[in-house]
């Protein structure tokens, strides 16, 4: 059981715009940045949104990220078919002393 | 470039120790973090914990606390993560990650290493 919640699923066709939500409370969404990463099939990890809002070099402004209260998003415009991966948020939980994953979705482009 | 190349493919028995290398190339070692993340195969991502390289510093998940510890060898730009008392539930895959400056987004990542255990 993950500290923050993710739907396990997502999908949607080229071109459309997906959103992945990302629930928390307030010990870590609530009071420290949200950051996202992309996973594609056996790689790495990759930094996809850094602190809540802001695109690390070399990401598409197709990717955006925002954040309310205890809850974050994942936009995703204009899908295209190498978007298909999986996408977990994360956020620092003072509680816990420690970073706290969300237990990931899965984007289909179908 | 900047990169993290991890060690190899380990197979262990249960009980046993994994000891895992980071090995940082392209910006100095000793001013950013490394974290290290598990991720069990078809599984999501799980943070283990963070070392500051410069001061040697750690801090652990408290799922792993007692069961982990991270070093490093600033010589050669070497961070180790080390697993104690493995089970079948440690088979996973671990990478090193490099925190940017001032938060928490890992922008770098090493390949992964993939840690088996089995009787």
């Amino acid at each position: 059981q993950s500290v923050l919640t993710q739907p396990p699923s997502a999908s949607g066709t080229p071109g459309q715009r997906v959103t992945i939500s990302c629930s928390g409370s307030s010990s870590n969404i609530g009071s420290n940045y949200v950051y996202w990463y992309q996973q594609l099939p056996i790689t790495a990890p990759k930094l996809l949104i850094d602190s809540n809002n802001l695109r690390p070099s070399g990401v598409p402004d197709r990717f955006s990220g925002s954040k309310s209260g205890t809850s974050a998003s994942l936009a995703i415009t204009g899908l295209r078919s190498e978007d298909e991966a999986d996408y977990y948020c994360a956020a620092w939980d003072d509680s816990l002393s420690g970073l706290v994953f969300g237990g990931g979705t899965k984007l289909t482009v179908l | 470039q900047v990169q993290l190349v991890q060690s190899g493919a380990e197979v262990k028995k249960p009980g046993a120790s994994v000891k895992v290398s980071c090995k940082a190339s392209g910006y100095t070692f000793t001013s950013y973090d490394i974290n290290w993340v598990r991720q069990v195969t078809g599984q999501g991502l799980e943070w283990m914990g963070w070392m500051n390289p410069n001061s040697g510093n750690t801090g652990y998940a408290q799922k792993f606390q007692g069961r982990v510890t991270m070093t490093r060898n600033t010589s050669i730009s070497t961070a180790y993560m080390e697993l104690s008392s493995l089970r079948s539930e440690d088979t996973a895959v671990f990478y090193c990650a490099r925190p940017n400056k001032g938060g928490n987004g890992m922008d770098v990542w090493g390949q992964g290493t993939t840690v088996t255990v089995s009787s």
